[in-house]
């Protein structure tokens, strides 16, 4: 079972900032966030991960609460191409499972 | 070349035919994974291999059998499927099966309609 909780969906004005959140009360002290994003009858894409410390890469920003129970991402200028299902992930760092949930699918309107 | 290629893309087959998905991978990586997608549902992890060795069986039924006969190559052999079986096949791959910075990169996936 997924070990994280999403809101279903999300929406989003293109070139404003679309904040996802992401439960994950029960993340363990080894275990990463990671999200994907899944553009319609595509495969996923990674988009970022991290630990315990903010990350920033050329996709988006990952803001991990202090106690890491919750975290958010944020694509600081949405596009009508970020319109997909948004997946958060909790992954032990030595796993070699990624375990899906049903993610939140964003839909940015024009 | 994109660095995860499937084929076929799209494939419809009868109950009784046997068909092989192929996935490749041109990234240099050493893991492969083959995951389903059903309408509505998450994905689910199948099959992981490492090094060329199957690491995860996730409880797959015997009609689905997967060989992996280098690092860069995975394939997924079907027989007798039945209708519930039609899906988005997912392939991945990653540098290894383990460790921290270990994204997996994904195929556009193969659409499966069994009749």
């Amino acid at each position: 079972d997924a070990k994280t909780t999403q809101p279903p969906s999300m929406d989003c004005a293109e070139g404003r900032a679309a904040n996802l959140p992401c439960n994950h009360s029960t993340i363990s002290g080894n275990e990463y966030v990671y999200w994907y994003r899944q553009i319609h009858s595509q495969g996923p894409q990674y988009i970022i991960h991290g630990l315990k410390n903010n990350e920033t890469n050329e996709m988006a920003s990952l803001i991990i609460t202090e106690d890491r129970k919750s975290s958010t991402l944020i694509l600081p200028h949405a596009t009508l191409r970020d319109t997909a299902v948004y997946y958060c992930i909790v992954r032990v760092a030595e796993g070699d499972k990624l375990i899906f949930g049903t993610g939140t699918r964003l839909q940015v309107f024009p | 070349e994109t660095g995860v290629t499937q084929t076929p893309r799209h494939l419809v087959m009868g109950m009784t035919n046997k068909k092989s998905l192929k996935c490749e991978q041109h990234l240099g990586h050493n893991a492969m994974y083959w995951y389903k997608q059903s309408a509505k549902k998450p994905l689910e992890l199948m099959f992981v291999y490492n090094f060329k060795e199957q690491t995860e069986n996730n409880s797959v039924p015997s009609r689905f059998s997967p060989e992996c006969p280098n690092s860069s190559h995975l394939f997924l052999h079907l027989h007798t499927l039945q209708p519930e079986d039609s899906a988005l096949y997912l392939c991945a791959s990653s540098h290894t099966a383990s460790g921290a910075y270990n994204e997996q990169f994904f195929g556009p996936g193969t659409r499966l309609t069994v009749l």
